[in-house]
C-alpha cells in the first residue's frame, strides 16, 4: 500500500484479556518498528525488526509482550493478560534498505485501551 | 543514555505569530535530530532533520538549527497558520543505532 497500515484503529479490551495489533509496513520496508506513546509521555521504542536478523526487543516492557514478523512483512504485536497501564497508542513505523539517517513512515496507530 | 527533552505544551498562538519550541538533547558523539509532526488523526511525519552540527533542517516554513554547544534543536516559524495546528515531536538517533529517542511531544493551538 501506499503507507503503513495498522488496524484496528482502535481497541477496547477487559484487563486480563490478550489483544493482537497488527501491522503492514510499506512494500520493500525492510526495517518495522514498534513504539508506544502513553498519555503525557514521548514515544517509547518497544522492538525493532530488520530483515532476517533477530529483532533487538530491548525496548519490550515485560514477558506479556511479543512480537513477529511473519515473511519479512506483516508484523503482529501481541499483549497478553493486559493491564491497564498498557493502555496507550501502538504505533508501528517502517523504513526502506539502506536508510542510515532518515525518517521512519508512521502509521497511524491502534489506541488500545484497557478497561 | 540519550534522552531527548522538549518544552511541555500545549502552546496557543494566533496566526501569524511567531513559534519557537525548545528541544534539548543528551547524546554520546554525533547523533542525527529530527522533528516529526502528528496532525490531528493522523500519524507521525517527518517534518525536518538535521545531520551534523550547524546544519539548517528546514521544511514548509519550519527551521531548526543542531547547535552542539547547547545540546539544542529548537523549532521555528515566523508566522504560523491555522493548518500548524498539531502535536510535535523532538527526536535524536544517536550514532549507528537505529532506535530514535522521542520527546513528550508539544502540542500548538494556532487560533484564526
Amino acid at each position: 500500500g501506499a503507507g503503513v497500515s495498522q488496524s484496528p484503529s482502535n481497541k477496547v479490551t477487559e484487563k486480563g484479556k490478550d489483544v493482537e495489533l497488527r501491522c503492514d509496513p510499506i512494500s520493500g520496508h525492510t526495517a518495522l518498528y514498534w513504539y508506544r506513546q502513553s498519555l503525557g509521555q514521548g514515544l517509547e521504542f518497544l522492538i525493532y525488526f530488520q530483515g532476517n536478523s533477530a529483532p533487538d526487543k530491548s525496548g519490550l516492557p515485560s514477558d506479556r509482550f511479543s512480537a513477529e514478523r511473519t515473511g519479512g512483512s506483516v508484523s503482529t504485536l501481541t499483549i497478553q493478560r493486559t493491564q491497564q497501564e498498557d493502555s496507550a497508542v501502538y504505533l508501528c513505523a517502517s523504513s526502506p534498505p539502506g536508510t542510515k539517517v532518515g525518517g521512519y513512515t508512521f502509521g497511524s496507530g491502534t489506541r488500545l485501551t484497557v478497561v | 543514555g540519550d534522552s531527548v527533552t522538549q518544552m511541555e505544551g500545549p502552546v496557543t498562538l494566533s496566526e501569524e505569530a511567531f513559534l519557537t519550541i525548545n528541544c534539548t538533547y543528551t547524546a554520546t558523539g554525533y547523533p542525527s535530530l529530527f522533528w516529526y509532526v502528528q496532525y490531528p488523526g493522523e500519524g507521525l511525519q517527518l517534518l525536518l532533520k538535521a545531520t551534523k552540527a550547524d546544519d539548517k533542517g528546514s521544511n514548509k516554513g519550519f527551521e531548526a538549527t543542531y547547535r552542539k554547544e547547547t545540546t539544542s534543536f529548537h523549532l521555528e516559524k515566523g508566522s504560523v497558520q491555522v493548518s500548524d495546528s498539531a502535536v510535535y515531536f523532538c527526536a535524536l538517533r544517536g550514532e549507528g543505532f537505529n532506535k530514535f529517542y522521542f520527546g513528550s511531544g508539544t502540542k500548538l493551538n494556532v487560533k484564526p
